[in-house]
């Protein structure tokens, strides 16, 4: 099974709106990243916040992690069209190696 | 600097024939992994490596090998193929830490993988 679950699976927002997507796992973790995947492409790391972060920034990115409800966040903002694009969470989780993956959030941002 | 390379981009397979995608990486990282994504999901972990000589299984290895001879190439077989196996497949790689366990993956631009 999955250990990361995206909610929601779809979001349609207007550009210059904020889009926040939300993941949660199951086990303990090292640390959580975020990916970005635009049609048939492969996917692009975006960002990493360990497991003893609670907040972190990349431009219009701000990703949070709350390790007591196994939950994390990615909030996008002034969104563009070009942001449009499917999300997903992974996390690696304690005493493993191996980045396993969320089903996604699928992003469109109507211009 | 290529970062990772997969071939081929398209394949068509019948069923219980036989093939390897190959996976390269220039970037010198320990950890190279194998996902096949599937409609409407995310990615599912098939073999991932360490290192050269190690690998291990992901959430959905049956069908599939893979080996690990040098720090560049981790390819990936399909012993028998069959229609369940049809995929779009990403080879990624990362960089291994103490902190970070497996640091952000770099990933290919995929393998897209028909089995009739």
């Amino acid at each position: 099974s999955q250990q990361g679950e995206e909610d929601p699976q779809a979001l349609s927002i207007q550009e210059g709106e904020n889009a926040t997507m939300n993941c949660s796992y199951k086990t303990s973790i090292n640390n959580l990243q975020w990916y970005r995947q635009n049609s048939g492409r492969g996917l692009v790391h975006l960002i990493l916040i360990r497991s003893n972060e609670r907040e972190k920034h990349s431009g219009r990115l701000r990703v949070t992690l709350d390790t007591s409800k196994k939950s994390s966040s990615l909030l996008i903002t002034a969104s563009r069209a070009a942001d449009t694009a499917s999300y997903f969470c992974a996390t690696v989780n304690t005493g493993r190696r191996a980045l396993t993956f969320g089903s996604g959030t699928r992003l469109q941002v109507q211009p | 600097n290529a970062g990772v390379t997969q071939t081929p981009k398209f394949q068509v397979l019948k069923t219980g024939q036989s093939m390897t995608l190959q996976c390269a990486q220039d970037m010198n990282h320990e950890y190279m992994s194998w996902y096949r994504q599937d409609p409407g999901m995310g990615l599912r972990l098939i073999h991932y490596s360490v290192g050269a000589g190690i690998t291990d299984q992901g959430e959905v290895p049956n069908g599939y090998n893979v080996s690990r001879s040098t720090t560049e190439d981790f390819p990936l077989r399909l012993l028998s193929a069959a229609p369940s196996q049809t995929s779009v497949y990403f080879c990624a790689s990362s960089y291994v830490s103490k902190r970070e366990k497996t640091g952000e993956l770099f990933f290919g631009e995929g393998s897209r993988l028909t089995v009739l």
